[in-house]
């Protein structure tokens, strides 16, 4: 496989239940990132993770853990989630240079999720 | 804070017309520039880039021009083919380090159709 993989692609759950989205980059980057995507809305960015640490994270909702056991992958716990969290979740990954975006990030197709 | 403001879409062109998407932006010093292109079911692709002003960022016919004295980066092509129906996005990052450099700022995207 090659570039980023993303799954599940598509994702149903009800607000009590707790599930993984997992993302898996095949690039040799050292920076992945989760956004959110939703109708009508900028991307968001939720999570950055630089070198296996958390480097940035934009006030999101605790019901959204992320973890990243390595350098090529990466996970989002999802638990008690609301509706208004159904959106396109995009993984992207990149080579990051002393500490600052290069702005190249190369994505993965994304995990569509509905909460009910 | 950083933003990024896009034309609002969707945007309908006949085959080989010419399309231009305009972009501005607000930011301090002097940010590298981005057009990112999601096909539909997919996620983003990096299109082209600008590093300092006066640059210009070219990739599969399009052009954009880094104008800082108008804080502008308009996406252009020539000639548009049906397999350029995609929704673009304008994204800025910061010209720093420090808190929020691996924040890329999107703009709100614009989608193409392009007819027969």
């Amino acid at each position: 496989e090659t570039g980023v993989t993303q799954t599940p692609r598509h994702l149903v759950m009800g607000m009590t239940n707790k599930k993984s989205l997992k993302c898996e980059q095949h690039l040799g980057h050292n920076a992945m990132y989760w956004y959110k995507q939703s109708a009508k809305k900028p991307l968001e960015l939720m999570f950055v993770y630089s070198l296996e640490e958390r480097v940035e994270n934009n006030s999101v909702p605790s019901r959204f853990s992320p973890e990243c056991p390595n350098s090529s992958h990466l996970f989002l716990h999802l638990h008690t989630l609301q509706p208004e969290d159904s959106a396109l979740y995009l993984c992207a990954s990149s080579q990051e240079l002393q500490g600052k975006s290069t702005g190249e990030l190369f994505f993965g197709e994304g995990s569509r999720l509905t909460v009910l | 804070g950083d933003s990024v403001t896009q034309m609002e879409g969707p945007v309908t062109l006949s085959e080989e017309a010419f399309l231009t998407i305009n972009c501005t932006y607000t930011a301090t010093g002097y940010p590298s520039l981005f057009w990112y292109v999601q096909y539909p079911g997919e996620g983003l692709q990096l299109l082209l880039k600008a590093t300092k002003a006066d640059d210009k960022g070219s990739n599969k016919g399009f052009e954009a021009t880094y104008r800082k004295e108008t804080t502008s980066f308009h996406l252009e092509k020539g000639s548009v083919q049906v397999s350029d129906s995609a929704v673009y996005f304008c994204a800025l990052t910061r010209a720093y380090s420090g808190a929020g450099s691996y924040q890329l700022t999107f703009g709100k995207g614009t989608k193409l159709s392009v007819i027969p």
